[in-house]
C-alpha cells in the first residue's frame, strides 16, 4: 500500500538560511510526487510535481525537491528562507497504474516557521 | 482566470439541516474531488468524480452525497449534518487524476452545532 511520511512536523528556519523539509513515501509502482503549499487561512498551492522526468524538480518560490528513488524520498529544499515562506507543506504521492483509480495519499504536513 | 471556486467560505449550520456546498472549476477539468481536513488527520477524500455522470466514494464519504450532472460543477452535500463533521473542506479538480496536480478552492469552513 502507498504510504507518506514527512519526518518534521514542525522546523523552525532563520530568515535567509536554508530549508529542508523532508518526505519518504513508500509506493508499489512508479509513483507521481508532489509538494503543496497551505498558507494560513488559504487554499492549498502546488509548488511542484514529479512525474518521471528529471529528478531534481524546479518549482514555484525558489523551492525544488529531488527524487530519489534508492532512498524513496522526495524532500523539498530552498537555499534561502524568507518571512513569506512560513506555512503548512504537505508531501503528496499518487501511484500510476495504468487503469486503476490513482488515489492521492496526503502527508500529515510540516509547519514551517521563519524566524527574523 | 483558471480556477476552483468554492462557496460558502464559512457556513455554521445546526444538526439534521440539510447544505449544499457548491464547487466550481473553468478549466474544463475532467476530473474533481472534495476533501475533508482535520487537525491531525491531514486531507482525507471523501468523493471524486472521474467525469459527468462518474462519481465514487473516497476514504470517509459516510454522511455525504455528490452530483456530477455537468462538468464544471461539483456540489457535495450532507443530508442531515452532524458535529462530527465540523471540518475544512477543500474541492479540487485536475485535467486527470493524479497528473499534473490539482487545483484547490479555497475552502469551505463548516461548523456544525
Amino acid at each position: 500500500a502507498q504510504s507518506v511520511t514527512q519526518l518534521d512536523s514542525h522546523v523552525s528556519v532563520s530568515e535567509g538560511t536554508p530549508v529542508l523539509l523532508r518526505c519518504n513515501y513508500s509506493s508499489s509502482y512508479s509513483p507521481s510526487l508532489f509538494w503543496y503549499v497551505q498558507h494560513p487561512n488559504k487554499g492549498l498551492q502546488l509548488l511542484l510535481k514529479y512525474t518521471s522526468a528529471a529528478t531534481l524538480v524546479k518549482g514555484i518560490n525558489g523551492f525544488e525537491a529531488e527524487f530519489k528513488k534508492s532512498e524513496t524520498s522526495f524532500h523539498l529544499t530552498k537555499p534561502s528562507a524568507h518571512m513569506s515562506d512560513a506555512a503548512e507543506y504537505f508531501c503528496v504521492v499518487s501511484d500510476r497504474r495504468a487503469g486503476n483509480n490513482r488515489k492521492l495519499i496526503w502527508g500529515l504536513g510540516t509547519s514551517l516557521a521563519v524566524n527574523p | 482566470e483558471a480556477q476552483v471556486t468554492q462557496n460558502p467560505r464559512y457556513l455554521i449550520t445546526v444538526t439534521g439541516k440539510k447544505l449544499t456546498v457548491t464547487c466550481s472549476q473553468n478549466m474544463n477539468h475532467e476530473y474533481m474531488s472534495w476533501y475533508r481536513q482535520d487537525p491531525g488527520l491531514g486531507l482525507r477524500q471523501i468523493y471524486y468524480s472521474m467525469n459527468v455522470e462518474v462519481t465514487d466514494k473516497g476514504d470517509v464519504p459516510e454522511g455525504y452525497k455528490v452530483s456530477r450532472k455537468e462538468k464544471r460543477n461539483f456540489p457535495l452535500i450532507l443530508e442531515s449534518p452532524s458535529p462530527n463533521q465540523t471540518s475544512l473542506y477543500f474541492c479540487a479538480s485536475s485535467l486527470e487524476q493524479g497528473r499534473g496536480g490539482y487545483t484547490f478552492g479555497s475552502g469551505t469552513r463548516l461548523t456544525v452545532v
